[in-house]
This record gives C-alpha cells, sequence and structure tokens, in this order.
C-alpha cells in the first residue's frame, strides 16, 4: 500500500502569488489533516477535512483555505503568499475514529 | 501558543546506549499522547503512543511513560542505534488535531 503522498516535493514562489499544494491520503483512510512546519519547530495544525467537510481549522489566516474531493484527495491553497509563508507543509492522514496519523514527506514552500 | 514542549532541544548519545527524551504538557485534559519521530527531509512518522489511563507503554525498543501529576512525558530508547538519529516530537491529541512541541534532536555517537 502506497503512503499518504504529496505534490509537488518542492516548489518557489514569488510573494503574492498562490499556490496548491496537494494530499492523497492512503487508500480507505476518510480524513486528511494539513500542517505547517516552519524550520526548527514542529509542525503547527492548519486544517481537518473529514468527509470532505472542514472539521476544524487553526489559527491561520484567511489567505488559507484548503478542500477534500470526493476520492478523499485534498488541496490546501495559499493565496497572496508572504515570505513568512515559507515552510514544508505536511499532510497527514488517518481512519475514521481512529487518532494515529501518518504522515506524507511534505511540500517544500520556499517564498522569495 | 504550543501546550506540548521539550525539556532539551539536542540530545547526543553513544551508540548501544539508552536514550531518554523528555516532554511536558500543560493541558491537563488531553487523553492521548503520541511520539513521533522525524527524519531528514522526510514527514513524522509514529513511534508511539499512549492514553491518559496509562502509565506506561512499550514497543519494540521504546518505552513511553506518563506522569500525569507533574505533566510529563518520555520516550526511552533501548540500545540507541546509528539510525535513530532524528528529531523525536511529543505531540497531544485533541479531538481532531495534534499540538506538537518544537523538538529534541538525537544525534547517536559511533
Amino acid at each position: 500500500d502506497a503512503g499518504v503522498t504529496q505534490s509537488p516535493t518542492h516548489l518557489i514562489k514569488t510573494r503574492g502569488q498562490h499556490v496548491t499544494l496537494r494530499c492523497s491520503p492512503i487508500s480507505g483512510h476518510k480524513s486528511v489533516s494539513w500542517y505547517q512546519q516552519v524550520l526548527g519547530q514542529g509542525p503547527q495544525f492548519i486544517f481537518q477535512y473529514y468527509e470532505k467537510e472542514e472539521r476544524g481549522r487553526g489559527n491561520f489566516p484567511d489567505r488559507f483555505s484548503a478542500r477534500q474531493f470526493p476520492n478523499y484527495s485534498s488541496e490546501l491553497n495559499v493565496n497572496a503568499l508572504l515570505l513568512g509563508d515559507s515552510a514544508l507543509y505536511l499532510c497527514a492522514s488517518s481512519r475514521t475514529g481512529e487518532t494515529e496519523a501518518f504522515f506524507g514527506q511534505g511540500t517544500r514552500l520556499t517564498v522569495v | 501558543g504550543e501546550s506540548v514542549g521539550l525539556h532539551l532541544p539536542t540530545l547526543s548519545v553513544q551508540e548501544g546506549d539508552n536514550s531518554i527524551i523528555n516532554c511536558a504538557y500543560s493541558n491537563s485534559a488531553s487523553d492521548y499522547f503520541i511520539w513521533y519521530k522525524q527524519e531528514s527531509g522526510k514527514g513524522p512518522q509514529f513511534i508511539i503512543d499512549i492514553r491518559s489511563n496509562m502509565d506506561k507503554r512499550q514497543g519494540q525498543r521504546v518505552t513511553v511513560l506518563l506522569n500525569k501529576t507533574v505533566k510529563h512525558l518520555s520516550l526511552q530508547i533501548a540500545a540507541t542505534q546509528p539510525g535513530d538519529s532524528a528529531v523525536y516530537f511529543c505531540a497531544e491529541s485533541s479531538d481532531y488535531k495534534l499540538s506538537f512541541g518544537a523538538g529534541t534532536t538525537v544525534t547517536v555517537r559511533a
């Protein structure tokens, strides 16, 4: 079985642009969460989606949005990029009702 | 703000010795804790978890201890190997999200 897959693995964007990051959960997992990990820090929760609906949101501005598709894959969108948005963006999936989350390898976003 | 944190940012250990990584948490209502290992260029990897109604849980070469009185969590790694070199995070699970501390970087000396 494939694990959580994220694309792209690396991305460089200019301030003010927008970006879309993609995540495919493990087969059978209906819950997808997004985390931001700034260099030298632990991951910070951004969103969780379950059955295509937002279940929770962390302390991030409205420039951050996400959605989940019928096949349970997910996209994270960030508008009006700032230098401070440079980070590793992690996607995690989990089975219904289970707390163990499986992480992808992340997308390294650099904003210049 | 973060609800969990680690005592030391770095730990250097001799190969074959035991490692102990500590973590303090602040939310006494938390009922589930997890340790993750993150190697360079990879996402966090689940190591072991423990629920608040337990004091100790053992896995393969790893043991997690939970002291709810002082809100302290620790991860013990037996016979540390070079492959154990990584950043270790404790995380608190609350409903739909995980709250991570800043992490401890473990370096194994040959």
